[in-house]
């Protein structure tokens, strides 16, 4: 079984700033991809940034970046220089060898002030 | 590039009347498909998963069925729906079931049941 956790139901940061949004997850699965999705209020889900597990390197896409920590089995995405438009729900998922269906994380509200 | 479908964007049906949603992939070939269901606030459950035409599995026991009668179909059913039953339907699809493909979204279906 696979879990993932985000303990933050809500953050808030100032515009310009960065902010880290924390996820921990739980699998006995050996080869596994952790994803972070934003929601905004439309609904659509909008993948953002993935690692793998066997990923030497910490994953990063624009302003998006994923600190990876295996040992401590947590998959933080960091957003640099927030703007506006980044004010949105984001999951955490993790996905394992099981026919490829993603778990996912409660999810964290965030709100970004001008 | 591929793109995802879902229609209707959004539903309003009484209780114990029955459902059909329908998701359409374009752009590629013998896709894995998965319904997941977002109820308000939380994260994504899994519904159904399929890995190829008339494959479907169930992930948790409900008052819906799932169907792929073409490649790139996957439609959502149920002949009497529940007040439970309502949410926000997202459709999504990936390469395979390798734990580093990506899975994209569709827009979904939010679903209200009066």
């Amino acid at each position: 079984a696979q879990k993932i956790t985000q303990t933050q139901p809500g953050m808030f940061v100032q515009e310009k700033e960065a902010v880290t949004l924390d996820c921990t997850y739980d699998t006995s699965d050996p080869s596994y991809g952790l994803f972070w999705y934003k929601q905004p209020s439309s609904g659509e889900m909008i993948f953002l940034i993935y690692q793998g597990s066997y990923d030497q390197q910490n994953a990063t896409e624009g302003r998006y970046s994923l600190n990876f920590q295996k040992a401590r089995k947590s998959a933080n995405l960091v957003i640099s220089a927030s703007q506006l438009g980044d004010s949105a729900m984001y999951f955490c998922a993790i996905r394992g060898t099981s026919y490829g269906k993603l778990t996912f994380g409660q999810g964290t509200i965030l709100t970004v002030h001008p | 590039s591929q793109t995802i479908h879902q229609w209707p964007a959004t539903l309003v049906q009484p209780v114990g009347s029955p459902l059909s949603l329908e998701c359409t992939v374009e752009g590629t070939s013998n896709p894995n498909l998965y319904w997941y269901r977002q109820a308000a606030g939380r994260g994504l459950q899994l519904l159904f998963y399929s890995v190829g035409i008339g494959q479907i599995s169930s992930e948790v026991p409900q008052n819906l069925s799932a169907s792929r009668p073409q490649d790139r179909q996957f439609i959502l059913s149920s002949k009497k729906l529940l007040l439970s039953d309502s949410g926000f339907y997202l459709c999504a699809w990936s390469l395979t079931s390798r734990p580093y493909n990506k899975q994209f979204f569709g827009p979904g279906t939010r679903l209200t049941v009066l």
